[in-house]
């Protein structure tokens, strides 16, 4: 156990609905990293948030969206929901700038887009 | 580009060392790591390696960093039934906010 949650586990959408997924970090992280991973590949970094800041972004489209809150806590938004966002959500936390950064993760959110 | 590389699949007797092999491409990432992802679970870090060292050794667990070649494995030792599952490694980007880029995962196969 990591001590990462995510909720929900499992959610279905239909294709143009907003869709939020939520994250609690591990006790004493600052840092949450969300990931994007489809069936059959590795995860895709779609950004991170620091500081309630996002804090770098990989190659996603600006619906994909995210908070952060003063308990370091995080969400993704994602609007107007396409087929090729089903995939598995996945959320870590992390200790931003320690030598490691080693990423703990929740066991993620499975979204189906139909 | 930043880019990771694993074989697929790998298949081997119960018993028996499992060896999976990762290349990177960032001559910059300061540490490499690998996960282990069960059936429908999220990514278990297993180990991690810091980039001057060439091995690393946890139980059954060995890494090996050929950091000229950017070559990266891990060995089990003594396969069992329960190591099946998908392995990824991953390289960190120092220079965009500590950015994880991951390979495509190596589903490991135990035959009894």
């Amino acid at each position: 156990e990591t001590g990462v949650t995510q909720s929900p586990t499992h959610l279905i959408k239909t294709r143009g609905q907003q869709v939020t997924l939520r994250c609690s970090s591990q006790s004493g992280h600052n840092t949450v990293s969300w990931y994007q991973q489809a069936l059959g590949q590795g995860p895709q970094f779609i950004f991170q948030y620091y500081r309630e800041e996002e804090n770098g972004r990989g190659n996603f489209p600006p619906r994909f969206s995210g908070l952060q809150f003063p308990n370091y806590s995080s969400e993704l938004n994602v609007n107007a929901l396409e087929l090729d966002d089903s995939a598995l959500y996945l959320c870590a936390s992390s200790t931003y700038g320690t030598d490691k950064n080693i990423q703990y993760f929740g066991a993620g959110t499975r979204l189906s887009v139909l | 580009g930043e880019d990771v590389e694993q074989s697929l699949f790998l298949s081997v007797r119960e018993g028996d060392s499992s060896v999976i092999n990762c290349t990177y491409t960032d001559s910059s990432s300061t540490y490499l790591y690998w996960y282990k992802q069960e059936p429908g679970a999220g990514l278990q870090l297993l180990t991690y390696i810091f980039s001057n060292m060439d091995m690393k050794q946890d139980q059954r667990l060995t890494v090996l960093l050929n950091k000229k070649d950017k070559h990266l494995s891990l060995r089990i030792a003594d396969t069992q039934t329960g190591d099946s599952a998908i392995y990824f490694c991953a390289e960190i980007l120092m220079d965009s906010n500590y950015q994880l880029i991951w390979g495509a995962g190596t589903k490991l196969i135990i035959k009894p």
